[in-house]
């Protein structure tokens, strides 16, 4: 079955490190997005990625990184520098920029210790 | 940048009940979409409305954009458990003022149904 897959569903890693979550679809969708949820905060889009080896930033980048080197995967980097990283992270994909509807992935839930 | 306000933020009704959770738009919608979760999971896709005054239905949950495509409103009749988890909107900004397209989400909103 066609989908996205996130992993691990549950993360967690010690305060000062970098951990990285992966995103993989295979669905042939050219857009894929990252978004972040807190309670209370709804979603909000870290990075996105209308095509292979090409990403926006989103709404709050600031200590994540991502990378675009095949159309089915589009990794996040959470680095030492975000501040609250604690949060629960959705991968979504498109088949184009501007095409209707995004397909989510299960999430990742991060906890720092 | 587009904001979307949802209303009411939680909602506890009684299994049987109709509910209305609304979606309100900073800027003209170019296009609404309507998404559920359960908690700790991922977004289910429910409906997308594009045209004003547009209506859609599935099963028991009915979505309607307005004329001025400003608001959208999700109505569930005979709500029941399986309806219980956090409705939440997104707006296409259509690729407006140079930026590329993306999805904005509301708050949104959670929804309890007590049997």
């Amino acid at each position: 079955d066609g989908g996205i897959t996130q992993s691990p569903k549950y993360l967690f890693r010690k305060e000062g490190q970098n951990v990285t979550l992966s995103c993989e679809q295979n669905l042939n969708h050219d857009a894929m997005y990252w978004y972040r949820q807190d309670p209370g905060q709804g979603l909000r889009l870290i990075y996105y990625s209308q095509i292979v080896n090409d990403f926006q930033k989103g709404d709050i980048a600031e200590g994540y990184s991502v990378s675009r080197e095949k159309k089915e995967s589009f990794p996040l980097t959470v680095t030492s520098a975000q501040k609250n990283p604690t949060a629960f992270y959705l991968c979504a994909s498109s088949l184009s920029a501007g095409s209707y509807g995004y397909t989510f992935g299960s999430g990742t839930r991060l906890t720092v210790v | 940048s587009q904001e979307l306000e949802q209303s009411p933020q939680s909602l506890i009704v009684q299994e049987g009940k109709n509910l209305t959770i609304n979606c309100t738009s900073s800027k003209t919608l170019y296009g609404l979409y309507w998404y559920k979760q359960k908690y700790g999971e991922g977004l289910i896709f429910l409906m997308m409305l594009q045209k004003g005054g547009e209506e859609k239905s599935h099963e028991k949950i009915t979505a309607k954009l307005d004329e001025k495509k400003q608001q959208s409103s999700l109505h569930i009749t005979a709500s029941q458990p399986s309806h219980a988890g956090i409705y939440l909107c997104g707006a296409d900004n259509g690729g407006s003022g140079g930026s590329n397209y993306k999805l904005t989400f509301g708050k949104g909103t959670l929804l309890t149904v007590n049997p």
